[in-house]
Formats: C-alpha cells, sequence, structure tokens
C-alpha cells in the first residue's frame, strides 16, 4: 500500500527553527508537495519538489531525497503565526496526491 | 480574486437525506478535486475531474457522485447521508495543462457537514 508518515505533533520556541520529517512509500512518484494548514482552515500551498535537493522560500525550506523516500521542512525564526498543520503529500505514478495526516506544530514565546 | 469558494460553510443532515456540496472555481483551472479530511488521517480524494465532460474515481468515492458541466463548477453529491460522512469536505482545483509543472493544487474553504 502507499504510505505517508509524518509527526503527529511537534513543539518549538519562537525564533527558533524546527524539521518537520515526512517519509513516503508509494507507487512511483512524480513530486512532492507540503501545505501549511491553520485550525478551521483551507490547506494553502508551500513548497514542491521534484529533484533532490532544497528549495528554498524565505524563511521555508524544502528538502526531497528519492532515493531514501524522504522529505523535510525547514521552518527558520519561527513565529506564533507559524502554529498551523503542516501536510506532506506525493504525487503517484497515476498523477493522484496521496496524502500524510499532517504535523501539528505549536509554537510557544 | 475569489478563487475557489464553496457552499454551504457548514450543514448539519439528517441520515438517508441528500445533499448536494457546492465548488465554483474563477481561476479557469482544468482540473478539480473533492477530498474529505477526517481527524487523524490525511485528505482522501474522493472524486476528481480532469477537464469539464469528464470525471473519476478517487480512493473513497462510495456514497458521493459528482458532475462537471462546465469548466468552473464540480458539486459533490451525498444521495443518501449516512453518520460515516460527517466530515469536513475540501474542493480544490488546479492547472494541469502546463507540462512538466508542478499542477499545484488550491483549496476552496470547506465545508463541515454533520449526519445524524
Amino acid at each position: 500500500g502507499q504510505n505517508i508518515d509524518q509527526p503527529t505533533e511537534m513543539t518549538a520556541t519562537e525564533g527558533a527553527i524546527v524539521q518537520i520529517n515526512c517519509t513516503y512509500q508509494t507507487s512511483g512518484f512524480n513530486g512532492l508537495f507540503w501545505y501549511q494548514q491553520h485550525a478551521g482552515e483551507a490547506p494553502t500551498f508551500l513548497s514542491y519538489n521534484v529533484l533532490d535537493g532544497l528549495e528554498e522560500k524565505g524563511r521555508f525550506s524544502s528538502f526531497l531525497s528519492r532515493s531514501k523516500g524522504y522529505s523535510y521542512l525547514l521552518l527558520k525564526e519561527l513565529q506564533m503565526k507559524d502554529s498551523a498543520s503542516y501536510l506532506c503529500a506525493v504525487r503517484d505514478s497515476n498523477y493522484q496526491l496521496i496524502w500524510g495526516a499532517g504535523t501539528k506544530l505549536i509554537i510557544k514565546p | 480574486t475569489a478563487g475557489i469558494t464553496q457552499a454551504p460553510t457548514s450543514q448539519i443532515l439528517a441520515a438517508g437525506r441528500s445533499m448536494t456540496l457546492r465548488c465554483t472555481q474563477d481561476m479557469r483551472h482544468n482540473a478539480m478535486y473533492w477530498y474529505r479530511q477526517d481527524l487523524g488521517l490525511g485528505l482522501r480524494l474522493i472524486h476528481y475531474s480532469n477537464t469539464a465532460g469528464t470525471t473519476g474515481k478517487g480512493e473513497v468515492p462510495d456514497g458521493y457522485s459528482v458532475s462537471r458541466a462546465n469548466t468552473d463548477d464540480f458539486p459533490l453529491t451525498l444521495a443518501s447521508a449516512v453518520p460515516s460522512q460527517t466530515s469536513v469536505y475540501f474542493c480544490a482545483s488546479s492547472d494541469n495543462t502546463l507540462a512538466g509543472g508542478p499542477d499545484t493544487q488550491y483549496f476552496g474553504p470547506g465545508t463541515r457537514l454533520t449526519v445524524l
């Protein structure tokens, strides 16, 4: 079966750095996405990786290793507004997105 | 810009009743999707449409039907609701016409449905 694994919950301190890991086992790979979802709101797109390596976008970076079936989302200079769930999703060989259950990130002052 | 709108925002429905969840996008995206989101689970695809006039089944299609008469609208119908269909429903769309592009999905605000 297809599987996306992420930690259920993480806690970090305002101003710090946090890394959210995602491992996947899917039938085929056609890209990996990270989304942010605040409580009661819709998921919003953060980043996309299709080749190995690091993609940087301001305070957020995403890394991919296809050979290891592994990605991480790195959030720097954490702000209280970064408290949200972070969803990892992989596009499989049928071009459908397979979603992880999400990581709830709690930021403490 | 509106992006994607969904209606209603929330609904309480008696088991056995039918209901249509509405979804409209103004981005002229070819592809549209319906997901359900349940606590502790990832988003699960119910149905999708790659272009107007075509639809396909996702991971959890049973008990749901869709239609795609035009580019903008993608309604989801529950013919006879059951309590297990209590969930948050998200509609999404993407531009799947760019060869080699990410085909990023953009989400509507969601409909919170409770079936009693």
